[in-house]
């Protein structure tokens, strides 16, 4: 079945550092890649998607690129801030999106301090 | 502002209890979810509904049932809580035509004792 595995955390940074948590995936076919953020105390909220391969998503200065060749869709910024600090999910849906189910990786703990 | 709202952020019940879970969305979305969430496991699917009075099972059902008489709730039922029911509990939902969309609720955090 399909299945999305992601870098174990803790993650913590300093502010301005280069962040890359690394996502790659088993599907069947085509799938759509997501990155999802939970806040503290929040539900999650879709931060960026790709729905085709080498498609590059971004949101909020975070880019991940859709790397078929290597089932991959690697999240990274450039410069993080204090308020980055959550938990981080990878996501895949079958179908190219129009199907209802998402597989999440377990979610990253991102920790950014002054 | 879209918004999904859970009846409750904490919850302790009993082992044996019966418990209700509520959600409401106000975005008129046809699909609505319910996931748990534990730490090393990420996010797991336990019930899906496409439209009113339609229900579909996830990957976790066992233990569980759902209810969806109008389109703005869904409602989650634990029909007789038991202590690995303990986790937190998060409602979603998207429209159809982009279902990986999906917006969130803040969480229901369930104790069962």
């Amino acid at each position: 079945g399909d299945s999305v595995t992601q870098m174990e955390g803790p993650v913590t940074l300093s502010e301005e550092a280069f962040l890359t948590i690394n996502c790659t995936y088993t599907a069947t076919g085509y799938p759509s890649l997501f990155w999802y953020v939970q806040y503290p105390g929040e539900g999650l909220q879709l931060l960026l998607k790709a729905t085709k391969a080498d498609d590059k998503g971004s949101n909020k200065g975070f880019e991940a690129t859709y790397r078929k060749e290597t089932t991959s869709f690697h999240l990274e910024k450039g410069s993080v801030q204090v308020s980055d600090s959550a938990v981080y999910f990878c996501a895949l849906s079958a179908s190219g999106g129009s199907n209802y189910k998402l597989t999440f990786g377990k979610g990253t703990l991102l920790t950014v301090n002054p | 502002d879209v918004k999904v709202t859970q009846s409750s952020r904490y919850l302790v019940k009993r082992t044996g209890e019966k418990v209700f879970l509520e959600c409401v969305q106000d975005m008129d979305h046809e699909n609505m979810f319910w996931y748990r969430q534990d730490p090393g496991l990420g996010l797991r699917l336990i019930y899906f509904s496409y439209d009113v009075k339609m229900k579909e099972k996830g990957d976790i059902p066992e233990g569980y049932s759902v209810s969806r008489e109008k389109k703005e709730r869904f409602s989650l039922i634990l029909e007789s809580a038991s202590t690995n029911q303990t986790s937190m509990y998060l409602c979603a939902s998207s429209t159809p035509g982009r279902a990986y969309e999906q917006y969130f609720g803040p969480g229901t955090r369930l104790t069962v004792t």
